[in-house]
């Protein structure tokens, strides 16, 4: 069975400091990995996908995620973080089946600090 | 991006109402699906459907039911609402591997 894991619930960071959520996944077969924000009382937003080739990728909002098959991560990380990133991320895993299902961590709430 | 619309945004109501939570989207996805979502929690998926006519209990156990008709529409409809299904619900849509989000209904039911 898939599952994904957000291992911090909370995170709070300062203005303009760097930024890294982990996220850990649990998948039969290739993954394809999805970084989603939530603002308050709003639905989800797509930040990144990785489905193949560079490991490295780069989403909105100057935010980039690193897959690591051998540590099964998909880490999200921004350099310089803005008051406005507080929000609910969510990491997300599916892969190629017919329902493009997929399986949500359970979520990491970002506060800013000024 | 997909463009997927949730109507009403919020909504309060009596116990033991009915109501529709209305969601459409644009992009000519088949497939659409309907999260359960409470405040600051994890998604649970409710509802699911792979094209016209098509419609699948997701997860979670819900008391709500779905219908496809048409492509781009996707309601969810609680026959009797009750206190316990106050919740936000957010619909979603899919043309490839990535989904969509609408942007909620957050149900109130006193």
């Amino acid at each position: 069975a898939q599952s994904v894991t957000q291992p911090d619930i909370h995170i709070t960071v300062s203005e303009g400091a760097s930024l890294e959520l982990r996220c850990n996944y649990s998948y039969g077969a290739t993954p394809y990995l999805f970084w989603y924000v939530q603002s308050p009382g709003q639905g989800l937003q797509l930040l990144l996908k990785y489905f193949s080739g560079d490991t490295l990728v780069q989403g909105i909002k100057g935010f980039e995620a690193e897959f690591k098959r051998s540590q099964s991560s998909f880490n999200l990380r921004k350099p310089s973080v803005h008051w406005s990133d507080a929000a609910e991320y969510f990491c997300a895993v599916g892969g190629n089946n017919a329902g493009n299902m997929l399986t949500f961590g359970g979520g990491t709430r970002l506060m800013v600090k000024p | 991006e997909a463009d997927i619309y949730q109507t009403p945004r919020y909504l309060v109501i009596g116990t033991g109402k009915k109501i529709t939570l209305e969601c459409s989207q644009t992009m000519g996805h088949d497939k659409m699906y309907w999260y359960q979502q409470d405040p600051g929690m994890e998604l649970h998926l409710i509802h699911y459907s792979y094209g016209v006519n098509s419609t699948e209990k997701g997860d979670l156990s819900s008391e709500s039911t779905v219908s496809r008709i048409r492509t781009e529409h996707f309601p969810l409809t609680l026959e009797s609402a009750r206190p316990s299904h106050t919740s936000q619900y957010l619909c979603a849509s899919s043309g490839f591997h990535e989904q969509y989000f609408g942007p909620g209904t957050r149900l109130t039911v006193t």
